[in-house]
């Protein structure tokens, strides 16, 4: 397998429920983000994790628990959302370098808190 | 504050003809520019890039133009086919601490290619 994989791809949690999104990448990169893509909204990145350290934490309320076991393994931990935190999470994976650099991402998990 | 603007929300055009996508960002310290492509219940994928200190950037069908005193950049598509019918996102990134990193995203264009 190749690239950058989610699971699951589709989720629906009640707002007293906890889950977790994974993500895993297979492209030997050093950084792994979080973003989350509302309805007619730019995508917003919540979480940049670099050499398995957070490096970036873009406000995002304490219900979102980000963890990153090593390189490869990102997850987004759930507890009590709101029925707003229904979303597309994206997980990226990129090489954290001088000049630029591109994002790839996976499929995304589509979220819904009912 | 939006820094990476996308003011057009939808584009149609004819199979064939060029598509042009256009994007405004507002933060003069921005190097790096790129383009994704989105289709429906998939994540982005990348199309191309341009670095600050290049004005254009050719890749088969898709050529980038980036115009830094007017803060615009620009995606042409020649020509244009059914299957880029999609959403394009435009984003932005600056050095920070010696590595580019975080993506800022405009809102995206729906492209729309009649056959």
């Amino acid at each position: 397998e190749t690239g950058v994989t989610q699971t699951p791809r589709h989720l629906v949690m009640g707002m007293t429920n906890k889950k977790s999104l994974k993500c895993e990448q297979h492209l030997g990169h050093n950084a792994m983000y979080w973003y989350k893509q509302s309805a007619k909204k730019p995508l917003e990145l919540m979480f940049v994790y670099s050499l398995e350290e957070r490096v970036e934490n873009n406000s995002v309320p304490s219900r979102f628990s980000p963890e990153c076991p090593n390189s490869s393994h990102l997850f987004l931990h759930l507890h009590t959302l709101q029925p707003e935190d229904s979303a597309l999470y994206l997980c990226a994976s990129s090489q954290m370098t001088a000049g630029g650099t591109e994002a790839f991402f996976g499929q995304g998990t589509r979220l819904t808190v009912v | 504050d939006q820094q990476v603007k996308q003011n057009s929300p939808s584009l149609s055009v004819q199979e064939g003809r060029i598509s042009i996508l256009n994007c405004d960002y507002t933060n003069s310290m921005f190097d790096y520019f790129l383009w994704y492509k989105k289709y429906p219940a998939e994540g982005p994928t990348f199309l191309i890039s341009i670095s600050s200190i290049k004005d254009k950037n050719e890749d088969g069908r898709f050529t980038v133009f980036l115009n830094k005193s007017a803060k615009h950049l620009s995606l042409h598509i020649v020509p244009s086919q059914p299957g880029d019918s999609a959403v394009y996102f435009c984003a932005a990134s600056l050095d920070s601490g010696g590595s580019n990193y975080k993506l800022t995203f405009g809102k995206g264009t729906l492209l729309t290619v009649n056959p």
